[in-house]
């Protein structure tokens, strides 16, 4: 069965520090996702990305965080200046409609 | 609203047992639920979902119940296995609103006994 792959598997990165999470999504699928899950906590929404724009956003979604489908395979996630309350797990996820399949995550530690 | 935090809700049986997990959601208009399982450092992984013109639907092992009148969903796992060890997720969704966010509660811890 295909999966959506992400990588890096952890980044670890300084406070202040531009970070781009990868996301490969699965080859037909056409809704892209990216979702935060701090230790412990509930899996959070962050934006949503359908023929190649921003279809929703939360609030976590501010002008720190953007997202873009550099080519026809991967969709990305930057955050331009890392906070210490950035840490936690990304989730990428896609889906043609439903259900969305969610990749392994990256574990991002700011410090 | 909804408290987040350490303290998961906790379900522990003994193999073989039949599992309930229950999730109560909140947004009346939501249509669409699902059930997600997160294993330890793992992303969630679909399990099962069902539309809100249907009470139930069954899986290969699973079974999710939906009853509206008290916004209640449940999944009841058969013959539960040491590997269904994970936090389980309920997700809901509001097509006629936004179709894009999935709203996840707050999960329950099961663990399986040998």
């Amino acid at each position: 069965e295909p999966e959506v792959t992400q990588t890096p598997s952890h980044q670890v990165t300084q406070m202040g520090q531009e970070v781009i999470l990868r996301c490969v999504p699965i080859s037909n699928h056409l809704y892209f996702y990216w979702y935060r899950q701090i230790l412990g906590q509930k899996v959070e929404f962050l934006v949503s990305f359908y023929n190649n724009e921003i279809s929703e956003k939360s609030e976590i979604f501010d002008d720190q965080f953007s997202v873009e489908r550099p080519d026809g395979s991967n969709f990305t996630l930057k955050i331009r200046s890392t906070k210490l309350e950035d840490s936690a797990m990304y989730f990428c996820a896609s889906s043609e409609l439903d259900p969305r399949r969610f990749g392994p995550g990256t574990r991002l530690t700011v410090t | 609203g909804e408290s987040v935090g350490l303290h998961l809700p906790t379900l522990s049986v003994q193999e073989g047992d039949n599992s309930i997990i229950n999730c109560a959601y909140s947004n009346s208009a939501s249509d669409y639920f699902i059930w997600y399982k997160q294993e330890s450092g793992k992303g969630p992984q679909f399990i099962i979902d069902i539309r809100s013109n249907m009470d139930k639907r069954q899986g290969q092992r699973v079974t999710v119940l939906l009853n509206k009148t008290v916004k209640h969903l449940s999944l009841q796992i058969a013959a539960t296995q040491p590997g269904d060890s994970a936090v389980y997720f309920c997700a809901e969704n509001n097509s006629g609103g936004s179709n894009y966010k999935l709203t996840f509660g707050k999960g329950t811890l099961l663990t399986v006994n040998p």
